[in-house]
């Protein structure tokens, strides 16, 4: 299976500033029609995570715009251009390039 | 827009089986690919297992294989996921999601697993 690492685990973050999350692959997540199969998830507290990035760079609908997703082939980055309160909870990778799915171990994201 | 219900929460005995339940609305499940994913409390996402479209069939995680069984109702539009041989370890909310890119997911359901 793929491993899936993220950092940092934890990531305290002042409202308004910037965040960026890392996540790395053990394989290459870019397929042979150019598509990295690489999502982001955010896991707010006591609710189902919901997807905010798809194939590596691509907003999910109704994802705000001050989240970005980039990268290519082990390597990609989340990031957030202005922490909002509302931002706080878990943010996991995942890729689905191989059918057995793999998620990285989840960046908890507080506010300062 | 599709939506995804689970059924409740469980206790189960150590020994024994599991099914949850996920009823989709909004769309048909001959149209979907259902896939799972559980949580044990306090830890992160672990994928059990999906239908794979190029397959044609249920793909399980190596870990589930065995114990793990994923059925379709399509005249009710409701999935199924079937674990066996539970043990404490199996202790966990069971989260149904939508196709590859794991969207939308349902509510999730605890199933606890206590003598």
């Amino acid at each position: 299976d793929i491993v899936m690492t993220q950092s940092p685990l934890s990531l305290p973050v002042t409202p308004g500033e910037p965040a960026s999350i890392s996540c790395r692959s053990s394989q290459s997540l870019l397929d042979s029609n150019g598509y990295n199969f690489l999502y982001w998830y955010l896991q707010k507290p006591g609710k189902s995570p919901q997807l905010l990035i798809f194939l590596g760079s691509n907003r999910a609908s109704g994802v705000p715009d001050r989240f970005s997703g980039s990268g290519s082939g082990t390597d990609f980055t989340l990031k957030i251009s202005r922490v909002e309160a509302e931002d706080v909870g878990i943010y996991y990778c995942m890729q689905a390039l191989q059918t057995s799915f793999t998620f990285g171990p989840g960046t908890k994201v507080d506010i300062k | 827009q599709v939506q995804l219900v689970q059924s409740g929460a469980e206790v189960k005995k150590p020994g024994a089986s599991v099914t949850v339940s996920c009823k989709v609305s909004g769309y048909t499940l001959t149209a979907l690919s259902m896939h799972w994913v559980r949580q044990a409390p306090g830890k992160g996402l672990e994928w059990m297992g999906g239908f794979d479209p190029a397959e044609g069939e249920a793909i399980y995680a190596q870990k589930f294989q065995g114990r793990l069984t994923m059925t379709d109702d399509t005249s009710t539009d409701t999935a199924y996921m079937e674990l066996t041989s539970l043990t404490s370890e199996d202790t966990a909310v069971y989260y149904c999601a939508i196709d590859r890119w794991l969207d939308p997911w349902g509510q999730g359901t605890l199933v606890t697993v206590s003598s």
